[in-house]
């Protein structure tokens, strides 16, 4: 079947621009999860999604950083006021219940100039 | 705090060695513990996931093991090939949904 998708596979904007990043998540799977891959820090877990609970924001790095998630589908991340440090490929996975194995998608790379 | 080390961080072997890539981490307390493979400017491909109440999990020439009580998970690759050259990231998930991860280990393996 399909996996996770993303989109777009690459963004450029400049700085003090907002943007919006896509994930599809696998059919049947109930959290989903976004993390981001940069250079100086490694992987890092933004916000999880699981079922109709409260999603866990613990990892959003500022107010500048929301996600949604509409119908338990698809979500999107939202950064209003891009700045470079934003730079970073955002990786977004799905999984069956929280807890199991996660399945990532192909990324976005996000360049703020 | 969570922490997840790789050692070692790169790694270049001939192709059909044996090896083996260290993972541990801080805080024994994990749901589970997942390794991945990534390829350049790839996403993640999921490998081996481990419960917590595993020791072990085996798929094909890939082997990880868990001990808990030290905080430790290796991943044994058997007769490396070419194609086994990628960054593998282990990853523990103690908080019932997140990932930490370590930072790699870039494994390039020469015919």
């Amino acid at each position: 079947g399909a996996g996770v998708s993303q989109s777009p596979s690459n963004k450029v904007t400049e700085k003090g621009k907002d943007v919006e990043l896509r994930c599809d998540p696998i059919s049947g799977h109930t959290a989903l999860y976004w993390y981001r891959q940069s250079l100086g820090q490694g992987l890092e877990f933004l916000i999880y999604f699981q079922g109709n609970s409260a999603p866990d924001k613990s990892g959003l790095p500022s107010d500048r950083f929301s996600a949604e998630r509409t119908g338990g589908s698809v979500s999107t991340l939202t950064i209003q006021r891009t700045q470079q440090e934003d730079s970073a490929v955002y990786l977004c996975a799905s999984s069956k219940q929280g807890a199991n194995e996660q399945f990532f998608g192909p990324g976005t790379r996000l360049t703020v100039l | 705090k969570q922490e997840v080390t790789q050692i070692p961080a790169a790694l270049s072997v001939p192709e059909g060695e044996n090896l083996v890539l260290n993972c541990s981490f801080t805080d024994s307390a994990i749901y589970n513990l997942q390794w991945f493979r990534q390829d350049p400017g790839k996403g993640l491909t999921s490998l081996l996931l481990i419960q917590s109440s595993q020791r072990e999990q085996t798929s094909g020439r890939l082997n990880a093991s868990l001990d808990k009580s030290s905080g430790r998970s290796t991943l044994y690759i058997a007769a490396s090939q070419p194609g086994d050259s990628a960054t593998y990231l282990c990853a523990v998930d103690n908080q019932g949904g997140k990932l930490i991860f370590g930072q790699g280990t870039e494994l390039s393996v020469k015919p």
